[in-house]
């Protein structure tokens, strides 16, 4: 099992609609996760992080279930601008960092 | 204020060269990252220094990579004898490393190209 695993999609949703990406990990030890985002040829930018109570930042809602060992994205009212790719990232500590290879979303108008 | 900035934006160069890649970091971070993404990947983690010291360098591929972060602040990736698989975009990030995983700033990486 790879230590973190996305649907690679694309994922095409018309403008308005919700989407949602699931991200799974397999280390039970992870501590830290988040939701970068990334344009195309361009780095990445965080998103949101994920907190363990969930949180919501606007049309963004982060859920992370540790039983389960997955993280998830939704986005509410989606827009044309939020086409990109979505990066999950697990973090062990500070010096174990992974990447998941990201979801790409294609917002249609 | 001034983001990360990595040197050059582009590079190419023959196989068997020696490259180097610069990252200068956003000013106070003590953590930086170096990264290597290719075409539909994400990012894999390659080496993490703390201050000056090297803290991780577990993602270095082989030992034709090194790095380095002699005053804490900005940092040198070196490639020797430079192979087409090492054909990649590399990233550098920053982040305060305070505590636990902050934010991570990326720069704008340097695209490797080995012909």
């Amino acid at each position: 099992r790879k230590e973190v695993e996305q649907d690679p999609g694309p994922f095409n949703v018309p403008e308005g609609a919700t989407v949602a990406f699931n991200c799974t990990y397999s280390n039970s030890a992870s501590q830290s996760f988040f939701w970068y985002r990334q344009d195309c040829r361009k780095e990445p930018k965080l998103l949101m992080s994920v907190y363990s109570s969930g949180n919501e930042d606007g049309r963004f809602t982060a859920q992370l279930n540790r039983a389960s060992q997955y993280i998830s994205l939704l986005i509410r009212d989606s827009k044309l601008s939020d086409s990109a790719t979505y990066l999950c990232v697990v973090a062990q500590r500070d010096d174990k960092i992974i990447f998941g290879k990201g979801t790409r979303l294609h917002i249609l108008p | 204020g001034a983001g990360v900035s990595q040197t050059p934006s582009n590079k190419v160069t023959e196989k068997g060269k020696y490259v180097e890649l610069r990252c200068d970091p956003i000013s106070g971070h003590t953590a930086l990252y170096w990264y290597r993404q290719s075409l539909g990947q994400g990012p894999e983690f390659l080496i993490y220094f703390q201050g000056t010291g090297a803290a991780d360098d577990s993602g270095l591929p082989n030992d034709r990579f090194f790095a380095v972060r002699p005053e804490g602040s900005v940092s040198t990736l070196k490639i020797q004898r430079t192979e087409r698989g090492d054909s990649a975009v590399y990233l550098c990030a920053s982040s305060l490393g305070t505590s636990g995983i902050g934010e991570q700033f990326f720069g704008p990486g340097t695209r490797l190209t080995v012909l």
